[in-house]
C-alpha cells in the first residue's frame, strides 16, 4: 500500500483564491516532498520539509509538517491559472534504504 | 547537462513480448528509481537502486526486472508483457542521501495489447 495519502482528491478553486492540500503518511520519515504534475509530464519537485522542521516557504508556498499526526499540508497562495496541475506527497522512509514512496495526488483546477 | 532521459516516449506491445525501458542521468546520481503511474493510484514504485550493483524491489516489483552496471543507467525489463502492465513509466534520481531531491525524466508511454 502507498505511504501517503492526499486530500482531497481533487480541487476546483477560482484564480486568486488560495488552494490547501492535505498528506498523511503511515510510517516515520525522514523528510517530506511536495511534487508538481502538469498534464501529460513528469513530475518536478516543489519543496522539502526535514522531519524536525514545523513550516517553510518558498514564494506562494507554505508547507506544514505535523509528525506526531503523520501529516503534511501544502498552501498555495494567490492561485494562478497555471498552477493548475497534479500535486503529490512522498515521503523517504527513516529505516533502511532511502525508498521514496508517493501518495494518489490531489487533481488542482484553477479557473480563471 | 541533459538530467534524465528515458526511451522509448511510446511503445505498443503485444501480450508477451519483452522490452526493456531505457534510463539514463547525467548528474552523478547514486539513488535511481522507476514508478508506474496509473489513473487513481498514483505513482508505485516498482524497483530502486542506492548504486551501481545494488538493487531492491518496490512496492509492486511482479513482472519486471532492474539491474544497476553503472552510475548512469538503470534500465527496466519488462520480461513478457501483459495488459496490466500498460501505464506511464516514470524513472527518477537524486543524490546519496536522505535530503535529495528526485528528478524526473519525462515518462515512458506504454500500451500491451
Amino acid at each position: 500500500s502507498q505511504q501517503g495519502e492526499e486530500d482531497p482528491q481533487a480541487l476546483s478553486i477560482q484564480e486568486g483564491e488560495n488552494a490547501t492540500m492535505n498528506c498523511s503518511y503511515k510510517t516515520s520519515i525522514n523528510n517530506l516532498q511536495w511534487y508538481r504534475q502538469n498534464s501529460g509530464r513528469g513530475l518536478v519537485h516543489l519543496i522539502l520539509i526535514r522531519s524536525n522542521e514545523r513550516e517553510k516557504h518558498s514564494g506562494r508556498l507554505r508547507v506544514t509538517l505535523d509528525t506526531s499526526k503523520k501529516s503534511s499540508s501544502l498552501l498555495i497562495t494567490a492561485s494562478r491559472a497555471a498552477d493548475t496541475a497534479s500535486y503529490f506527497c512522498a515521503t523517504d522512509g527513516s529505516g533502511g534504504y532511502q525508498k521514496v514512496t508517493f501518495g494518489i495526488g490531489t487533481k488542482l483546477q484553477v479557473i480563471p | 547537462n541533459a538530467g534524465v532521459t528515458q526511451t522509448p516516449k511510446f511503445q505498443v506491445l503485444k501480450t508477451g513480448q519483452s522490452m526493456t525501458l531505457q534510463c539514463a542521468q547525467d548528474m552523478n546520481h547514486e539513488y535511481m528509481s522507476w514508478y508506474r503511474q496509473d489513473p487513481g493510484m498514483g505513482l508505485r514504485l516498482i524497483h530502486y537502486s542506492v548504486g551501481a550493483g545494488i538493487t531492491d524491489q518496490g512496492e509492486v516489483p511482479n513482472g519486471y526486472n532492474v539491474s544497476r552496471s553503472t552510475t548512469e543507467d538503470f534500465p527496466l525489463r519488462l520480461l513478457s508483457a501483459a495488459p496490466s502492465q500498460t501505464s506511464v513509466y516514470f524513472c527518477a534520481s537524486k543524490i546519496r542521501g536522505r535530503q535529495g531531491t528526485q528528478y524526473f525524466g519525462p515518462g515512458t508511454r506504454l500500451l500491451v495489447l
